[in-house]
């Protein structure tokens, strides 16, 4: 079983404060890395799916970038906003066809008004 | 838009039961896969399906089976449900091609009592 962590487990963030988090997984056998971010009582959405090194992403205030040789990817929020508290999942994909997600446990944020 | 649908949101079922999760989706996605989410572990992959009639086990097969008789529907079946299968199920769907965003439906929460 592929390792994928994320950190920190969770943060609390004032709203207007930008932050970012992290997510490594195993440099070997790559092939996709993806974000979702998660709400409560509602279905995962994807954010990002990233699969070359030195990719960047952006939409509106969230970005993420990724690093293959050494195996991260961080997700940024710029001036979060309440809305932007949920679970923030990244999930790695190795090569060789059809292929479930590995998931990290994901990172918890709450912004505080 | 893309829709996954579960055909429950909350189940209730006692240990030795047979159950059923239904999953649907509405955008032709070859690839489908059935997921548990537990507190502290995150998304766990538990079997996936990249055709009908084909299926694949992923990291936590045990307990479970699945069926996909047609292209839009996969079945996570447990056989004879138990208290350690108390948890929420998420289907999901995506294209064929491995970096392929998944699309996730609203989950169901199942007691096993």
């Amino acid at each position: 079983i592929l390792n994928v962590e994320q950190s920190p487990q969770s943060l609390h963030v004032q709203e207007g404060d930008s932050t970012n988090f992290t997510c490594s997984f195993p440099s070997s056998n790559f092939y996709a890395l993806h974000w979702y971010r998660w709400e409560t009582a509602k279905s995962p959405e994807a954010l990002f799916v990233m699969t070359l090194n030195g990719d960047e992403k952006k939409k509106g205030r969230i970005s993420a970038t990724l690093n293959t040789k050494e195996g991260y990817s961080y997700l940024y929020i710029k001036g979060s906003q309440p809305e932007d508290s949920a679970t923030y999942l990244c999930a790695f994909t190795s090569g060789g066809g059809a292929d479930g997600l590995t998931f990290g446990k994901g990172t918890h944020l709450i912004i505080q008004p | 838009d893309v829709k996954v649908t579960q055909s429950s949101r909350y189940l209730v079922k006692r240990t030795g039961e047979k159950v059923f999760l239904e999953c649907v989706q509405d955008m032709d996605h070859e690839n489908m896969f059935w997921y548990r989410q537990d507190p502290g572990l995150g998304l766990r992959l538990i079997y996936f399906s990249y055709d009908v009639k084909m299926k694949e086990k992923g990291d936590i097969p045990e307990g479970y089976s699945v069926s996909r008789e047609k292209k839009e529907r996969f079945s996570l079946i447990l056989e004879s449900a138990s208290t350690n299968q108390t948890s929420m199920y998420l289907c999901a769907s995506s294209g064929r091609g491995v970096a392929d965003t998944q699309y996730f439906g609203p989950g169901t929460r199942l007691t096993v009592l």
